[in-house]
């Protein structure tokens, strides 16, 4: 089945700082690949996607590339804000889509 | 429109005890996923409807597990003789089909989290 390591944190970057955040993962098959996000006392929200070899997922200043020949999704943001401070998780899915997520990693942006 | 909406958003309950878990997903998705996630953890899978019928259920832990959707809209979660390792959040999410499970986003609920004394 699919599995995925994400970089542990908490990683805490000053505001305008650049952030990676490293994801690799295992599947079987050709797996979606997706960052979901939960900001402080809130329900997980997707953040951006791939859905195939190559692809970009942008959104909010954040990307992620889908590069299938080192199986990663690493996520990157050229300036972080204090709004950016949530826990993020990366998750491939699989042909039925059911997610198999990271243990996440809590990003804290201070001013 | 209305998101996701899971009911309880809290629920205590003893050892040994059975207990519901509701969730309503976004009008007109066909695709419901329910998850757990304990304190620090991401969510883990444990079962994936396609309309009324349980397409996955390899994420179940055990059979005082069971999950049912028999409208193809709300769905309950119900465990049996809980068990204070069954504490976590409980999530639903849902999606549309639109070409394809893997590639919707999936929409999640605010959860409910069990508490098992």
């Amino acid at each position: 089945g699919n599995s995925v390591t994400q970089m542990e944190g908490p990683v805490t970057l000053s505001e305008e700082a650049f952030l990676t955040i490293n994801c690799t993962y295992t599947a079987t098959g050709y797996p979606s690949l997706f960052w979901y996000v939960q900001y402080p006392g809130e329900g997980l929200q997707l953040l951006l996607k791939a859905t195939k070899a190559d692809d970009k997922g942008s959104n909010k200043g954040f990307e992620a590339t889908y590069r299938k020949e080192t199986t990663s999704f690493h996520l990157e943001k050229g300036s972080v804000q204090v709004s950016d401070s949530a826990v993020y998780f990366c998750a491939p899915g699989g042909a039925t889509n059911k997610l198999i997520f990271g243990t996440g990693t809590l990003l804290a942006v201070q001013p | 429109g209305a998101g996701v909406s899971q009911t309880p958003s809290n629920k205590v309950t003893e050892k040994g005890k059975y207990v519901e878990l509701r969730c309503d997903p976004i009008s007109g998705h066909t695709a419901l996923y329910w998850y757990r996630q304990s304190l620090g953890q991401g969510p883990e899978f444990l079962i994936y409807f396609q309309g009324t019928g349980a397409a996955d259920d390899s994420g179940l832990p055990n059979d005082r597990f069971f999950a049912v959707r028999p409208e193809g809209s709300v769905s309950t979660l119900k465990i049996q003789r809980t068990e204070r390792g069954d504490s976590a959040v409980y999530l639903c999410a849902s999606s549309s089909f639109v070409g394809g499970p893997r590639y919707n986003e999936q929409f999640f609920g605010p959860g409910t989290r069990l508490t098992v004394l």
